[in-house]
């Protein structure tokens, strides 16, 4: 089976722009969560999906969006980009069918905001 | 709230050596699973090992082992016959359901491996 991936792989953008990152799961997976890894505050859960539903959200401003598809493919969009957003973004796909299921990561989009 | 802590920054290792990789949690959750993950330079979060609440036995793949002490709240990562290339950073993890199903991080360890 392919593994998750994740488009772009890298993103420079400036103050004020937006930007979406796409995440495509292991296939068969219906659950995709987003996470933000910086050096500052470590790795912090953003939001999950599940059958094109949002089923939790983590603790970021509004500027941070995401929505999933038919097909399971999830974007994550945000908007009026800030200095501190430059992170690296990964996405894990799971099947969200008991406790011992896995999430599995993809490589990640390091977006960088100049 | 689901609360990881890892208290070794980093940790050297000699090739060939084994090495115990501390991580203690805190929840309130009966329910929840622990991972541990690999994370290489390169950036991609590696699934290692999994241990669920209720499991008695320890887990074990390969040469990863989950060291886990309920009562403690502890859950140390042990990797035996350490390889140069298990060089990398180690996250403990937790995650419940519903409402907490979503992976809550330590810091992380860095683990570095010499020749």
């Amino acid at each position: 089976k392919a593994g998750v991936t994740q488009t772009p792989r890298y993103l420079i953008k400036t103050r004020g722009q937006q930007v979406t990152l796409s995440c495509s799961p292991i296939s068969g997976h219906r659950s995709v969560s987003w996470y933000q890894q910086t050096p500052g505050q470590g790795l912090q859960f953003l939001f999950e999906y599940f059958s094109e539903t949002q089923r939790n959200k983590g603790n970021f401003p509004g500027r941070f969006s995401g929505r999933q598809f038919s097909n399971s493919r999830s974007e994550m969009n945000v908007s009026t980009l800030e200095l501190g957003d430059s992170a690296l973004y990964l996405c894990a796909s799971s099947t969200r069918d008991s406790l011992t299921d896995t999430q599995y990561f993809g490589p990640g989009t390091r977006l960088t905001v100049l | 709230a689901q609360k990881i802590t890892q208290t070794q920054p980093g940790m050297f290792v000699q090739e060939k050596e084994a090495v115990t990789l501390d991580c203690t949690y805190d929840t309130s959750d009966q329910s929840y699973g622990l991972f541990w993950y690999k994370q290489p330079s390169s950036g991609e979060m590696i699934f290692l090992i999994y241990q669920g609440s209720y499991d008695e036995q320890n887990a074990t793949e390969g040469r990863y082992s989950l060291n886990f002490q309920k009562a403690r709240k502890s859950a140390n990562l042990v990797i035996s016959a350490s390889q140069l290339g298990d060089s990398a950073m180690y996250f403990c993890a937790m995650r419940g359901l519903g409402s907490n199903y979503k992976l809550t991080f330590g810091k992380g360890t860095l683990l570095t491996v010499n020749p």
